[in-house]
């Protein structure tokens, strides 16, 4: 049962390219989430998805950052525009339907996003 | 809102030696609590969590912690640190009236030195 599945691992984009994060999930979840990791900080939320809905992207900066989770592959964050202050690591995790008796979700390895 | 505090950066101890990394949360109503390791360029470990029941909990690689309500702290303890024990740790809440955004702390860096 692979773990939930981030590609790539390292992705370099010069300033005002385009850069696109993918997640799998974990097999059995329907529920995604990004979450940002910028230098010395924390893990700071950005979005919940479920399949063709985005349910809360409180944590989404209002430009250039979009993100989905289609019916069919993997959920994609997508970077629009990319410049240095971008640069982060950016993680995925994914969790059964909530109420489910679920506590909290498998993270994946991580995206390190390098601008520039 | 909810906050997490770990109120050291970096603790450095030596090999073998007893070690706690603090973490208070601010939350007024029930909350989960984790800790997650994060060992250079890979991803989030869980290592416990606390859901409800006994306030000690134990979780892999020999770790513990207290949840301990008046005091709103889960500090994260272990009698004896091997050098793969160096790490960053998290500490994380999960609840206060969102049942799936996780709040996390800054991090503390762990570093066993021989």
């Amino acid at each position: 049962n692979a773990g939930v599945m981030q590609n790539p691992r390292h992705l370099v984009r010069r300033r005002g390219q385009e850069a696109r994060l993918r997640c799998s999930p974990m097999k059995g979840h329907s529920h995604v989430y990004w979450y940002r990791q910028l230098p010395e900080e924390g893990l700071k939320f950005m979005v919940y998805l479920q399949k063709e809905n985005i349910i809360d992207e409180s944590g989404m900066p209002k430009e250039r950052f979009s993100a989905e989770f289609p019916k069919e592959g993997p959920s994609i964050l997508r970077i629009q525009q990319v410049v240095r202050g971008d640069s982060a690591a950016y993680f995925c995790a994914s969790s059964p339907p909530i109420g489910a008796g679920h506590w909290g979700y498998t993270f994946g390895s991580g995206t390190r996003l390098t601008v520039v | 809102a909810q906050s997490v505090t770990q109120l050291d950066s970096q603790v450095p101890v030596f090999e073998e030696a007893p070690v706690e990394l603090r973490c208070n949360y601010s939350s007024s109503v029930s909350v989960y609590l984790f800790w997650y390791v994060q060992y250079p360029n890979q991803g989030l470990q869980l290592l416990l969590k606390y859901l409800s029941g006994s306030t000690l909990v134990k979780g892999i690689n020999g770790f513990e912690a207290e949840f301990n309500k008046s005091q709103t702290s889960f500090h994260l303890r272990k009698p004896s640190v091997h050098i793969s024990d160096t790490a960053e740790y998290f500490c994380a809440v999960f609840g206060g009236g969102s049942n799936y955004k996780l709040t996390f702390g800054k991090g503390t860096l762990l570093t066993v030195n021989p």
